[in-house]
């Protein structure tokens, strides 16, 4: 199975500062990376697929970036509704894994 | 609007069983993968199992063997059949669109207990 990390495992920030949470798979994934953000209680709301695309509805304050194993998700200006925990996820392979999460908070 | 609709779950001793479904609308059914994804309280975010358009399915080794997925595209839905229940299988089960995830329904709680 493919093993997937994240880092920081939680940040404490601002509104207004730019986050950037990073991932990286144990092999190649091409760019078969998608990013989701979860508040408590709420299912995971999907942000960014194939690495870098935006879902629909998504501001474009969040972006994604990378390929192969090493990847990153930005938030360019952190707003209240942004604190929440964020997960990578591939799905290149069977079973598809997610990384442990990232939890911003103020 | 894509919409998913999970039902099914609820209080199982060990070893029991229970069937998810959900229901899906706003989008081509037959033409998309389909998973469950399930999180255990407090815990992090697990695939359990995935169908293909054409049926094919996979499922994560901590499920082989007790778990069934299946679909219905005359219904637009999607099934678990899950037996032999343990303890650790408690959590939330979600469905959710695709490999890449991009919908989810909000989730039937399965809990596992004597």
């Amino acid at each position: 199975d493919i093993q997937m990390t994240q880092s920081p495992s939680s940040l404490s920030a601002s509104v207004g500062d730019r986050v950037t949470i990073t991932c990286r798979a144990s092999q190649d994934i091409s760019n078969s990376l998608a990013w989701f953000q979860q508040k408590p209680g709420k299912p995971p709301k999907s942000l960014i697929w194939r690495a870098s695309n935006l879902q629909s509805g998504v501001p474009s304050k969040f972006s994604g970036s990378g390929s192969g194993t090493d990847f990153s998700l930005i938030i360019s200006t952190l707003q209240p509704e942004d604190f929440a925990t964020y997960y990578c996820q591939q799905y290149n392979s069977f079973p598809f894994t997610f990384g442990p999460g990232t939890t911003v908070d103020i | 609007e894509v919409q998913l609709l999970e039902s099914g779950g609820g209080l199982v001793q060990p070893g029991g069983s229970l069937r998810l479904s959900c229901a899906a609308s706003g989008f081509t059914f037959s033409n998309h993968w389909m998973t469950w994804v399930r999180q255990a309280p407090g815990k992090g975010l697990e695939c359990v199992a995935s169908i293909k358009p054409d049926g094919n399915e996979k499922y994560v080794d901590s499920v082989k063997g007790r778990f069934t997925i299946s679909r219905d595209s005359a219904k637009n839905s999607l099934y678990l059949q899950m037996n032999s229940l343990r303890v650790e299988d408690t959590a939330v089960y979600y469905c959710a669109r695709g490999g890449a995830l991009e919908y989810w329904g909000q989730g039937t709680l399965v809990t596992v207990s004597s």
